[in-house]
């Protein structure tokens, strides 16, 4: 199956800080990339859908200037969490998407998922 | 509107057989997923059912039912490594997921 990475998979910083994850499909071209953060315990709940090239479409209740995304190519999208507060300590999780063509191609391949904490 | 119900925890017996049932509630509709989810790790894909009956996988199994709005995951032979989450997310009319709480299941020696 297609691969995708996360960078950092672990992070901890310091409240006010902005931190940086990395969302790569290794050999595929995602065409899509969906960024996620799920809470212990909890199910995944879906921050954000990007598609390549344009601006990334934000769920309900998700501050778009302060999760920015940016999805530059086919192969990498970027979650900046800006201003780091302790309660955006949370996994998550990005799963990408490549040309639709087929049930097989509307599967989302998952990365490792990155733990984020905020002291 | 969109409504993912699953079993919250069960709990098996290694060896035995599990089915873990979803019901969904949506006005477009374009397939199920599976997807197993161990403590601390991102989800993982085990199947896909966009026609009703019942697609088999080795000791995994995902019946669907669109009249029904029904899907299970049946899983055979249990082994320790099953304990997991298993989520049942539904395909939109967008092509988005919407997402179960997941069930946690439990196997017991």
């Amino acid at each position: 199956g297609a691969v995708v990475s996360q960078h950092p998979s672990w992070v901890i910083c310091k409240s006010g800080t902005s931190v940086k994850i990395e969302c790569r499909s290794l050999d595929f071209q995602a065409t899509t990339m969906f960024w996620y953060r799920q809470f212990p315990k909890q199910s995944l709940m879906l921050m954000a859908t990007s598609n390549e090239g344009s601006k990334a479409t934000y769920e309900q209740g998700v501050e778009k200037d302060k999760f920015l995304i940016n999805h530059a190519s086919l192969t990498l999208s970027t979650l900046t969490v800006t201003s780091a507060h302790p309660e955006d300590s949370s996994f998550y999780i990005c799963s990408a998407r490549g040309l639709a063509g087929g049930p097989d191609n509307y599967e989302q391949y998952f990365g490792p998922g990155t733990r984020l904490t905020v002291t | 509107g969109q409504n993912i119900d699953q079993p919250t925890e069960m709990t098996a017996t290694e060896g035995a057989i599990v089915q873990i049932n979803c019901t969904y509630q949506t006005s477009g509709f374009n397939g199920l997923f599976w997807y197993q989810q161990h403590a601390g790790e991102a989800p993982t894909f085990l199947s896909y059912n966009v026609l009703d009956g019942l697609e088999e996988k080795g000791r995994f199994s995902s019946f669907l039912s669109r009249s029904k709005g029904y899907s299970y995951l049946l899983l055979k032979e249990l082994q320790m490594k099953d304990s997991a989450s298993y989520l049942c997310a539904e395909m939109d009319s967008n092509y988005q997921l919407i997402w179960g709480a997941g069930t946690k299941l439990i196997i017991k020696p």
